[in-house]
């Protein structure tokens, strides 16, 4: 178990430019979310997977944001005419199936600059 | 978005003092977590709680599922230079939703 894995780990992008992030889940966590971190504050929630199935979104994720999960495994995120306010941390997790655990498990990141 | 509030936003302390901090919703939650975060890394699992009142340890930390649960505490005794870093609780409501509300992070410095 290698953990949840993100590529690549920081992004330097001029705005106008599209980004794409890969996340790799821990293998047998059927569940993915994506959250993005701003400086000086924590975590917020942008979008949740189960399998391949795209069940919540944030208002956060503008529609200039897209996320997949094709085959229930890799998930990435793509950023369309990236803004200077897009700049930040963009953290993905998982979790496993079980009913009654909510613990999900943080990537390392990757650290989005716009210029 | 919603971020929940924590206290203290920060605290400078010397190698081998205990340390508390905790965190207040306006809501009930019934899932409490807290993470630790290095710079340029992904937060880290420290502890969940599950039942209001709950009290649960890993190693040196203990961390407190409030009894209204509206609030979380977390413990770290005799601190070590390693526990330097940003400790976030996490609330998650449960039902249909499947995010976590993070709070705003307490930042903790460990003089040698």
């Amino acid at each position: 178990d290698t953990g949840v894995s993100q590529d690549p780990r920081h992004k330097i992008t001029k705005r106008g430019q599209n980004v794409t992030f890969r996340c790799d889940p821990i293998s047998e966590h059927n569940r993915l979310y994506w959250y993005r971190q701003t400086l000086g504050q924590g975590p917020e929630f942008l979008t949740y997977f189960q399998n391949e199935a795209q069940l919540e979104k944030s208002r956060l994720l503008s529609d200039r944001f897209s996320a997949e999960r094709p085959k229930g495994s890799f998930s990435t995120l793509e950023i369309q005419r990236t803004e200077q306010g897009d700049s930040a941390m963009y953290l993905c997790a998982s979790r496993s199936q079980g009913p009654l655990t909510y613990e999900q498990y943080f990537g390392p990141g990757t650290r989005l600059t716009v210029t | 978005g919603q971020q929940l509030n924590q206290s203290p936003q920060s605290m400078f302390i010397q190698e081998g003092e205990d340390v508390s901090m905790n965190c207040t919703s306006s809501s009930i939650f019934n899932t409490w977590l807290w993470y630790k975060q290095d710079p340029g890394e992904g937060p880290v699992l420290l502890i969940a709680l599950y039942k209001a009142g709950e009290l649960t340890s890993n190693g040196r930390l203990t961390a407190q599922f409030g009894i209204t649960r509206k609030d979380s505490f977390l413990n770290i005794s005799a601190s070590i230079p390693s526990d330097v870093g940003i400790y976030f609780c996490a609330g998650h409501y449960g039902g249909a939703t499947n995010k976590l509300i993070f709070g705003t992070g307490t930042l903790l410095a460990v003089q040698p």
